[in-house]
């Protein structure tokens, strides 16, 4: 069975643009979590979505939002980027319930110049 | 405020040895707790979990304990091989029901294992 798989794998804009980064969870899995990881950090929750419907949001500016899909697929869009959302973003998926386990894809290096 | 504390945020050991990374958490809510594995250009990988009502789990060489009153546990890597060279996270779950769930990582252990 295919992991989480996202893409782009890299990508470079320039400050002030849109970026748009997608996601599909493994199989049969419901819900999608996004998160940044800042070189030499550990991973930043910023969205998690369940059946579609935003359940959880972290400590992030409104420039970045997202959404899921029927298909249980997701989007991560950043608007007017600046320097320091450079960083790594990463896509996890999973059940729902008690015992989930969280499997994270290997992500979209995102460099803003 | 940083609700996962995880150290050494380094760490050398000889091929053989027996590396122990340790995480400290203060939210009495969280309610399941990964340890991932991360390899430079890659996304973190799960290697074990445990929840909070069991002390000990083995899985293979990776062994993670836990102590609920002192709030810490602590991922111990048997017979450690130089491919298992990587950056560890610790991390800790928070379910807030209807299917809400975030995780909170720990900043990270680099480990280096020498032949």
């Amino acid at each position: 069975d295919a992991g989480v798989t996202q893409s782009p794998t890299h990508l470079i804009k320039t400050r002030g643009q849109h970026v748009t980064l997608r996601c599909s969870p493994i199989s049969g899995h419901k819900s999608v979590s996004w998160y940044q990881q800042v070189l030499g950090q550990g991973p930043q929750f910023i969205f998690q979505y369940y059946e579609k419907e935003e359940r959880g949001r972290g400590n992030f500016p409104d420039r970045f939002s997202a959404r899921q899909f029927p298909n249980y697929s997701s989007e991560l869009n950043v608007n007017a980027l600046l320097l320091g959302d450079s960083a790594l973003y990463l896509c996890a998926s999973s059940h729902f319930g008690a015992g989930n386990t969280i499997y994270f894809g290997e992500g979209s290096w995102l460099t803003v110049v | 405020q940083q609700q996962v504390k995880q150290s050494p945020q380094s760490l050398i050991v000889q091929k053989g040895g027996i590396p122990i990374i340790n995480c400290a958490y203060e939210n009495t809510a969280f309610d399941y707790f990964p340890w991932y594995q991360q390899f430079p250009g890659k996304g973190p990988a799960l290697l074990i979990a445990i929840r909070p009502d069991v002390s000990e789990k083995k899985e293979g060489r990776f062994t993670i304990s836990f102590n609920k009153s002192a709030k810490q546990f602590s991922l111990h890597i048997m017979d450690s091989q130089p491919g298992d060279s990587a950056t560890y996270f610790c991390a800790a779950r928070k379910s807030s029901g209807a299917g809400s769930y975030q995780l909170t990582f720990g900043k990270g252990t680099k480990l280096s294992v020498i032949p």
